[in-house]
């Protein structure tokens, strides 16, 4: 499987919002509603910040959320703070039991 | 509380094997399945396959078929990944996560696999 294409940075200043898009095909992202997304910061594993698309998990801040429209998924962070510069990583079904990951995009929070 | 804790640091000659653990704790081993992932230094994850530890069938990403083996014991709740004929294109850090449906929601800490001469 080819990976999920995301922008490889994004910026925005404290307060702002940011979108990051998550391009996929009708074999991942637009065949499953089972996107999911990950913060990670240097050093450290991945967590997990959306599931199944849309939905937060309990600790996740109600400032992420997340979408989805035909083959691209995106994720949302309102009111951009300092600590949410980090890496992230989108996630996707492709069938099967197997997965793909996006390529990754650095937010940089100004 | 649910975790995965995985073995340490390998360094490993072109041309080796290396074997990771990953031991499950805080919840029923068999009822989750556990995939594994890997990261180049400075790039992106890329899934490398999955595990069922209840009944042991996997399924590999294409790209690591006939090098990638993933077994489980279940007397200890520990996942195994092995990856055979090693390349310097192979270090990476190696994560284990168990999956909830179709979401990782537990990582383990990472291990780091060095391929070098």
């Amino acid at each position: 499987q080819s990976a999920l294409t995301q922008p490889a940075s994004v910026s925005g200043s404290p307060g702002q919002s940011i979108t990051i898009s998550c391009t996929g095909t009708s074999s991942d992202v637009g065949s499953y509603n089972l996107v999911s997304w990950y913060q990670q910061n240097p050093g450290k594993a991945p967590k997990l910040m959306i599931y199944e698309v849309s939905k937060r998990p309990s600790g996740v801040s109600n400032r992420f959320s997340g979408s989805k429209s035909g083959n691209t998924a995106s994720l949302t962070i309102a009111g951009l703070q300092a600590e949410d510069e980090a890496d992230y990583y989108c996630c996707s079904s492709a069938g099967s039991s197997t997965f793909v990951f996006g390529g990754g995009t650095k937010l940089t929070v100004l | 509380q649910v975790q995965v804790v995985q073995s340490g640091a390998e360094v490993k000659k072109p041309g080796a094997s290396v074997r990771v653990s990953c031991q499950a704790s805080g919840y029923t081993f068999t009822s989750y399945y556990i995939h594994w992932v890997r990261q180049a230094p400075g790039q992106g994850l890329q899934w490398m396959g999955i595990i069922n530890p209840s009944g042991g069938n996997t399924n590999y990403a294409q790209d690591l078929q006939g090098r990638v083996t993933m077994t489980r014991d279940t007397s200890t709740s520990t996942v195994y990944m092995e990856l055979s004929s090693l390349t310097s294109e192979d270090t990476a850090v190696y994560y284990c996560a168990r999956v909830v449906n179709s979401w990782f929601d537990t990582w383990g800490q990472g291990t780091l696999v060095t391929v070098s001469s």
